[in-house]
């Protein structure tokens, strides 16, 4: 039972744009720490997709954008492309547990 | 670049225990916190804990705590997990990861090591 609640799956055609919630609590999201998302393409380790929020690292394209809203955290895919077929992962620190705790990851379907 | 090099997949029988290796590069080793997360095989990403490579301080969730030990050899700029007391469950992947101490993230990560438990 992960801290944060994620969707199992979305799906989306190639071009539309989907959007995966992120369910936190006061004692996490609500509390002000900030979001983190994750992507996992098949077979290869988790690579920083979003940090602080709704920063990008370089490299990810303005396609990825991420927000936060009360105890909730979103990530939008916009103009969706086949390599975008990904598990999504979102993450922040909770103060009861005084550590990082994580969601139980989205699979991303491009139809 | 930075990057983290873990050591190979083991198999081990319950109530044995495995040491992972993350060998870092590109940046220096003592100022980032190292931490490990494993995933069960197509599930979600569980914290076990970090380590600070400067001070050797340690932190531990509280389900690993007593079976779990973090270290690292600093000549090497190498980070270990140790995981004692395996039981069938333990069978996952296990990641180190760079931890970012500005924003609270992990920016990099290991490539993963599989550990499976079996008798």
């Amino acid at each position: 039972q992960s801290v944060l609640t994620q969707p199992p799956s979305v799906s989306g055609a190639p071009g539309q744009r989907v959007i995966i919630s992120c369910a936190g609590s006061s004692s996490n999201i609500g509390a002000g720490y900030d979001v983190h998302w994750y992507q996992q393409l098949p077979g290869t380790a988790p690579k920083l997709l979003i940090y602080g929020n709704n920063n990008r690292p370089s490299g990810v394209p303005d396609r990825f954008s991420g927000s936060k809203s009360g105890t909730s955290a979103f990530l939008a895919i916009s103009g969706l492309r086949a390599e975008d077929e990904a598990d999504y992962h979102c993450q922040s620190y909770d103060r009861r547990l005084s550590g990082s705790v994580f969601g139980g990851g989205t699979k991303l379907t491009v139809l | 670049q930075v990057q983290l090099e873990q050591s190979g997949a083991e198999v081990k029988k319950p109530g044995a225990s495995v040491k992972v290796s993350c060998k870092t590069s590109g940046y220096p080793f003592p100022s980032y916190d190292i931490n490990w997360v494993r995933q069960d095989t197509g599930q979600g990403l569980e914290w076990m804990g970090w380590m600070n490579p400067n001070s050797g301080e340690t932190g531990y969730v509280k389900k690993f705590q007593g079976r779990v030990t973090m270290t690292r050899n600093m000549s090497t700029s190498t980070a270990y997990m140790e995981l004692r007391s395996l039981k069938f469950e333990d069978t996952a992947v296990y990641y180190c990861a760079r931890y970012n101490g500005n924003f609270w993230d992990f920016d990099f990560w290991g490539q993963g090591t599989l550990v499976t438990v079996s008798s």
